[in-house]
């Protein structure tokens, strides 16, 4: 079956750096786009990244500071977050991305657990 | 810039049917796909309707979804409700370049 893992969460001081990592396994990785989805505590879900063969869009509030990689080796997305804010504080999901061809078609159809980012001093 | 509004809560009986509403600000709802997901307690999100009105494999037909383009909104329907129906349920969609996602309602079924 489709697993997502995320790793790589923890404490990081503001304006520090962490990067997140998502391991899948159950399908065949390069055939499906990847994104970032965050929940900050007790808040709703915030779209972060998606990422296709051909581009990565991100959301207003991280572009320039997060970027998105992929290694197809490894079966792996990472998400590298850099000058980190106390609002950047959230459980980061990981989700595989599906639709039909367009942008507006993809959705995201498995997640993982989420792996939790604190930003605090 | 698309935004999505949900009722915050919304609590019926088991055996009932509830519908929760997903509300596009500007533009319109339908010129897009809406998909609406579930999240129980400590657990990531599963997809429970995609695509306006599909379901997954595995959500039961209890679930369905709409779209009215004359109130620029689409709906969530969960009928014979069960207590295992309890959670937060969010609409998503999509534009220019974003994917967003309405605020959330948390379902309570007592």
């Amino acid at each position: 079956q489709v697993l997502l893992v995320e790793s790589g969460g923890g404490l990081v001081k503001p304006g520090g750096s962490l990067r997140l990592s998502c391991t899948a396994s159950g399908f065949t990785f390069g055939d499906y786009y990847m994104s970032w989805i965050r929940q900050a505590p007790g808040k709703g879900l915030e779209w972060v990244s998606y990422t296709s063969s051909s581009a990565t869009y991100y959301a207003d509030s991280v572009k320039g500071r997060f970027t998105v990689s992929r290694d197809s080796a490894q079966n792996s997305v990472y998400l590298q977050m850099n000058t980190l804010r106390a609002e950047d504080t959230a459980t980061y999901y990981c989700a595989r991305s599906t639709g039909n061809g367009y942008l507006g078609g993809f959705y995201f159809d498995f997640w993982g657990q989420g792996t939790l980012v604190t930003v605090s001093s | 810039n698309l935004v999505l509004t949900q009722p915050h809560s919304v609590s019926e009986s088991p055996g009932k049917t509830v519908t929760i509403s997903c509300t596009g600000s500007s533009g319109t709802v339908a010129s897009n796909y809406v998909q609406w997901y579930q999240q129980r307690p400590g657990s990531g999100p599963t997809t429970v309707i995609y695509h306006d009105d599909h379901r997954p494999s595995g959500v039961p037909d209890r679930f369905s979804g709409s779209i009215d383009r004359s109130s620029n909104s689409a709906s969530l329907t969960i009928s014979g409700l069960r207590t295992e129906d309890e959670a937060n349920y969010y609409c998503q969609s999509y534009d220019a370049g974003k994917w967003v996602f309405g605020g959330g309602t948390k379902l309570t079924v007592l």
